[in-house]
């Protein structure tokens, strides 16, 4: 069965540094996510992406972050000045079609900041 | 602003049943999911009503009411292997582009 793939599993980084998560969605999906969860609390939305460009993003959503389909499989996540705040578990998420019932989650990231 | 609520914690035997509460309040209301989350793992999905009504898929089953913003989980014949957290997620946004608004999360405990 297909699956959302993503890496590493866990990063740990220095407050200030730059880091970036990966992700390759499920081949003939459209529509690409990224969630994000803290420890002990809810799956926060983060961003949803089509047609290479941002089709909603959230609050949390800053300026720091930014995402990017570089070519025909991968997407990934950007954070440009890490805080420890954003010390959470990283969820890519992809569905065939916007709104689709079912958006299947990759395994996650889970990203230390120190 | 857009909220959803469900019961943190739920403790049930092997072999009940057990239902899981969802009231959302949120704005572009296309549909409510169910995930399944173990510790450490990926959401897993589970259910989705976009209409009224019951949703049966073998042991668990799914309800929505939208005129009472109001839907449940229902999990049939407990297995050791159910307990997990549950999170409840409406799809909404202004535009349907698919962003999941999820819940805090019911934490079930299937006991033997």
């Amino acid at each position: 069965e297909p699956e959302v793939t993503q890496t590493p599993s866990h990063q740990v980084t220095q407050m200030g540094q730059e880091v970036i998560l990966r992700c390759v969605p499920i081949s003939n999906h459209l529509y690409f996510y990224w969630y994000r969860q803290i420890l002990g609390q809810k799956v926060e939305f983060l961003v949803s992406f089509y047609n290479n460009e941002i089709s909603e993003k959230s609050e949390i959503f800053d300026d720091q972050f930014s995402v990017e389909r570089p070519d025909g499989s991968n997407f990934t996540l950007k954070i440009r000045s890490t805080k420890l705040e954003d010390s959470a578990m990283y969820f890519c998420a992809s569905s065939l079609y916007s709104g689709e019932e079912t958006q299947y989650f990759g395994p996650g990231t889970r990203l230390l900041v120190l | 602003g857009q909220s959803l609520e469900q019961p943190s914690e739920v403790t049930a035997v092997e072999g009940a049943i057990v239902q899981i509460n969802c009231t959302y309040q949120t704005s572009g209301f296309y549909g409510l999911s169910w995930y399944q989350q173990h510790d450490g793992g990926a959401p897993t999905f589970l259910s989705y009503n976009a209409l009224d009504g019951l949703e049966e898929t073998g042991r668990f089953s799914s309800f929505l009411s939208r005129s009472d913003s109001y839907g449940y989980l229902l999990l049939q014949e407990l297995q050791m292997k159910d307990s997990a957290s549950y999170f409840c997620a409406v799809t909404s946004g202004s535009g349907n582009t698919g962003k999941l608004i999820f819940g805090q999360g019911t934490t079930l405990q299937v006991k033997p």
